[in-house]
């Protein structure tokens, strides 16, 4: 069984520019959340998606979004980029969001 | 406030030893508590899940207690290897203000020493 995928593994953005990231989950599973990790504040939660609605959301600002298809696929949008968000941003698939949560490789991300 | 910890930043043992990472929080109450094995550059690996009314788990060399009362998990690896050096995870599930939530804690970073 394939594992999660994360498109693309490295970007470099500037500041004030916007960005979206891809994941697609492994095949079945129709929970995919969204975290950002930095040596600074560690594995962070954004959001989770369930069948294609956002179900649980953490404390990030409004300018991180997301969306889940009908395929389960999602995205990750971060608009108007600050210097701070650069970070490795990881997606997990699971199940039903309930249980062990198996993780992609990472968007690494720069803004300059 | 709410906080999670996980003993200390680093911890070096001998081959063949026991390594206990111990994780702590406070003004959580968890559904369930997650252990987690990541390596340098890549993502988290699921490794052990126990629920807040389970005191043990066991699979293979791992075993992990909850201890709710005391807030806090013990993550045990026995018979300890060098490919069992990486940063283990500890990440707590909890209703938030939006559902469910998951936070993690800092990690501790594992070395076994051949």
């Amino acid at each position: 069984k394939a594992g999660v995928t994360q498109t693309p593994r490295y970007l470099i953005k500037t500041r004030g520019q916007q960005v979206t990231l891809s994941c697609s989950p492994i095949s079945g599973h129709r929970s995919v959340s969204w975290y950002q990790q930095t040596p600074g504040q560690g594995l962070q939660f954004l959001f989770e998606y369930f069948s294609e609605t956002q179900r649980n959301k953490g404390n990030f600002p409004g300018r991180f979004s997301g969306r889940q298809f009908s395929n389960s696929r999602s995205e990750m949008n971060v608009s108007t980029l600050e210097l701070g968000d650069s970070a490795l941003y990881l997606c997990a698939s699971s199940l039903d969001g309930n249980a062990e949560q198996y993780f992609g490789p990472g968007t690494r991300l720069t803004v300059t | 406030s709410q906080k999670i910890e996980q003993n200390s930043e680093a911890l070096n043992i001998q081959e063949g030893k026991t390594a206990t990472l111990t994780c702590n929080y406070t003004n959580y109450s968890p559904a369930y508590l997650q252990w987690y094995r990541q390596d340098p550059g890549r993502g988290p690996v699921f490794l052990l899940l126990i629920r807040e009314n389970e005191k043990e788990k066991r699979k293979e060399r791992l075993k992990v207690t909850f201890d709710t009362t005391l807030k806090q998990s013990l993550f045990h690896i026995t018979a300890s290897q060098p490919a069992d050096s990486a940063t283990y995870l500890c990440a707590l599930a909890f209703e938030g203000n939006y559902g469910q939530n998951f936070v993690f804690g800092p990690g501790t970073r594992l070395s076994v020493l051949p």
